[in-house]
């Protein structure tokens, strides 16, 4: 069985600073992994995914993620935030075989002033 | 090229009754995953169709129950409501084979129980 730990519920910080929104995951297989965005009153939507390949994955909107496979975990960075990022954000995990994601609870990340 | 589309938006229900909620999916994609996405949680998978077939299920009791159409599309129904089923309900598709298999979420169906 799979499962993901988002180990920080909220996240505060100010415009224009950097952030990362941790998540570690278990699973006995080879992994993919995704991060989704929800807006207030949204659905949720991919901002990235690792498959295979280069362990740092990016997103047109400015933020990355690098796969760790030692430690499990696959955090989420932005170098410098705007108040538009304010959202839900959800880490999961698939294996290749069931192909049925597991999310985490997921982290509030609030952009102040 | 329209994504995946869910209806209603919003509704309520008063416990004991039945619901029933109709997702269509994004073009091209053959799979359909149902997800329950109570206040302040991340969605938990309730169950997959494909081919017309319920392929998985999450730890959901049997008062959910679903159906996918030869058009893909899919409906969800919750007998019997309860209180604790109030949630957002995600339909989420995919292409059976693709790479990661990555899902696409609609916007989701608020339901209230009263």
């Amino acid at each position: 069985a799979q499962s993901v730990t988002q180990l920080d519920s909220q996240v505060p910080v100010f415009e224009e600073a950097p952030v990362e929104l941790r998540c570690n995951y278990s699973s006995s297989v080879s992994v993919y992994l995704f991060w989704y965005v929800q807006y207030p009153n949204q659905g949720l939507q991919l901002l990235l995914k690792y498959l295979s390949g280069s362990t740092l994955v990016e997103s047109i909107n400015g933020f990355e993620a690098e796969f760790n496979k030692s430690q499990t975990s696959f955090h989420l960075r932005k170098p410098s935030v705007h108040i538009s990022d304010t959202a839900e954000y959800f880490c999961a995990v698939s294996d290749g075989g069931s192909y049925i994601p597991t999310f985490g609870r997921g982290t509030s990340l609030i952009v102040h002033p | 090229d329209a994504g995946v589309t869910q209806s209603p938006t919003h509704l309520i229900k008063t416990r004991g009754q039945q619901v029933t909620l109709r997702c269509s999916p994004k073009s091209g994609h053959d799979t359909v995953s149902w997800y329950q996405q109570a206040l302040g949680q991340g969605p938990q998978f309730i169950f997959q169709y494909y081919e017309e077939e319920e392929r998985q299920r999450g730890n959901f009791p049997d008062r959910f129950s679903g159906h996918q159409f030869p058009n893909y599309s899919s409906e969800l129904n919750v007998n019997a409501l309860l209180l604790g089923d109030s949630a957002l309900y995600l339909c989420a598709s995919s292409s059976t084979g693709a790479p990661g298999n990555t899902i696409y979420f609609g916007e989701g169906s608020w339901l209230t129980v009263v």
